[in-house]
C-alpha cells in the first residue's frame, strides 16, 4: 500500500458547476478526515470519519458541502454550485490510531 | 484571535545550522501536539508527536512543549537542504481522535 490516494489532483471548474474528490486511505485505517487548505495557511478541518459514520463536521462545511464513506472504505467530497472562494488544495487524511494521520497529496481545485 | 499562531517566515539558514520553528496557543485544553513537514504541492507528513509537556527527540529533531506557557517548538540539528519545506504545527484537544488545529506553517530554506 503506498499511502493516502486522492483523485483527481487537478481540477479545473466553472463556477456554479458541481464537482466530487474521492479519497482511498491506507487500508484498514477506520479514521477518515478531510482538510482544506488555502495558499499560505496550514489546512483546515472540515469532517471525519470512522468507519462509514461522519462523526464531526465543521462549520466550514457549508450546505453546499457533503461528504459520505459508504462501507468505511474510500470516501468522497462533493462541491455543489462552486463559488471562487472554494478554490483551495482539498487534503485526505487516514489514521490507524490518534494521533497519528497519514495525508494524502491533495485534489488542487481552481474555479472560474 | 487563531488558536494557534505560527510565525509564516521566510526563514533562511545555512547547512548544518540548528533551525528554530515555534508556535503559540491559546486553547489550554489542547493535549497533543504535532509536527508536519509539506513540500511544494505535496501532502503534509508526519514527522512527530508529544502528548502533553516534555521532550521528544528522533534523530536530528526535536520537539519540546511548555504547556504553562502555551508554546511548543520544533529543533533541526545539523540542518540540510533536503529539509526545506514549510513545517506546520499541529494540536488537538481530543483524546479519541477528531480535529486537528494548525498553525499557518513556517516555510524553512536551507541554503548549501
Amino acid at each position: 500500500d503506498t499511502g493516502v490516494s486522492q483523485d483527481p489532483r487537478h481540477k479545473i471548474t466553472k463556477r456554479g458547476q458541481n464537482v466530487t474528490f474521492r479519497c482511498d486511505p491506507i487500508s484498514e485505517h477506520n479514521r477518515l478526515y478531510w482538510y482544506r487548505q488555502t495558499l499560505g495557511q496550514g489546512p483546515e478541518f472540515l469532517t471525519y470519519f470512522q468507519n462509514e459514520a461522519q462523526l464531526e463536521k465543521s462549520r466550514l462545511l457549508s450546505d453546499r458541502f457533503s461528504a459520505e464513506r459508504p462501507k468505511g472504505s474510500f470516501s468522497t467530497l462533493e462541491i455543489q454550485r462552486t463559488e471562487q472562494g472554494d478554490s483551495a488544495m482539498y487534503l485526505c487524511a487516514s489514521s490507524p490510531e490518534w494521533p497519528e494521520a497519514f495525508f494524502g497529496q491533495g485534489t488542487r481545485l481552481t474555479v472560474v | 484571535q487563531k488558536e494557534v499562531e505560527q510565525d509564516p517566515g521566510p526563514l533562511s539558514v545555512p547547512e548544518g545550522a540548528i533551525v528554530s520553528l515555534n508556535c503559540t496557543y491559546s486553547n489550554s485544553a489542547f493535549q497533543y501536539f504535532m509536527w508536519y513537514r509539506q513540500y511544494s504541492r505535496k501532502g503534509p507528513e508526519l514527522l512527530m508527536y508529544t502528548y502533553s509537556s516534555g521532550n521528544k527527540e528522533d534523530g536530528r529533531f526535536t520537539a519540546q512543549v511548555d504547556k504553562s506557557s502555551k508554546y511548543i517548538s520544533l529543533f533541526i540539528r545539523d540542518s540540510q537542504p533536503s529539509d526545506s519545506a514549510t513545517y506546520l504545527c499541529a494540536m488537538s484537544a481530543e483524546t479519541s481522535g477528531s480535529r486537528l488545529t494548525f498553525g499557518e506553517g513556517t516555510q524553512l530554506t536551507v541554503n548549501p
